[in-house]
């Protein structure tokens, strides 16, 4: 079955304590994604990996690092979390293919205390 | 950059009527999906509709590319419809999804 795979999907944790919120697809995805959603703002790109190797920032990139080692995983890393990123996250692939739909994990939920 | 915008912010139905929602943008796409977002959080792929007609069931969507703007139908809501209703847009940028603000649909039984 087609999907994308995020962990956890519910994580608790206090200031600082680094975290990493992993991502895999099996899909052979070229491009992958990070989006936060937050209340009154919407959902909102953080960073994105067109391949292996290939990573850029998106629209709200500070607090957070990722990665792109292998072309099936994306994870996403927190290196000293804060309240302000407390948020529902959500890892997307798609192929730049013609007629490809984007495909969503289905969310982390991340409160920083 | 491409603006997104989906009316009505809100709606509440009665269980069994039909609905329209719409997402209006501002540049040309090469990509356009429907989301419904379950209570759980969850962003369930209903279309991928960048031109065009498709029917799943009881939804449908249609989009008018030369125009900007599609369309999602709910015939026949029910209950488990109710959440919210996001339209997404692509273009040309690695996989960018440009989302609106969603339709928050409650069906009441």
């Amino acid at each position: 079955e087609a999907q994308v795979t995020q962990n956890p999907r519910y994580l608790i944790t206090v200031t600082g304590k680094k975290l990493t919120v992993t991502c895999s697809q099996n899909m052979n995805h070229e491009y992958m994604s990070w989006y936060r959603q937050d209340p009154g703002l919407g959902l909102r790109q953080i960073y994105y990996s067109m391949n292996v190797e290939v990573t850029d920032k998106g629209d709200v990139p500070e607090g957070y690092k990722v990665s792109r080692k292998e072309k099936r995983n994306f994870p996403l890393i927190l290196e000293s979390p804060s309240p302000n990123q407390t948020s529902l996250y959500f890892c997307a692939s798609s192929s730049p293919s013609l007629n490809q739909p984007q495909h969503f994990g289905d969310g982390t939920r991340l409160s920083i205390l | 950059g491409i603006q997104v915008e989906q009316s009505p912010p809100d709606l509440i139905l009665q269980e069994g009527a039909n609905s329209t929602l719409r997402c209006n943008f501002s540049d040309s796409v090469n990509n356009l999906q429907w989301f419904h977002q379950n209570p759980w959080g969850q962003l369930i792929n209903l279309f991928y509709i960048p031109s065009g007609t498709k029917q799943n069931g009881r939804l449908s969507a249609t989009t008018v590319a030369t125009e900007r703007y599609s369309l999602l139908y709910i015939s026949s809501s029910q209950t488990t419809d109710s959440g919210v209703y996001f339209c997404a847009v692509e273009r040309n940028q690695g996989g960018k999804l440009i989302f609106g603000q969603g339709t928050e649909l409650s069906v009441k039984p």
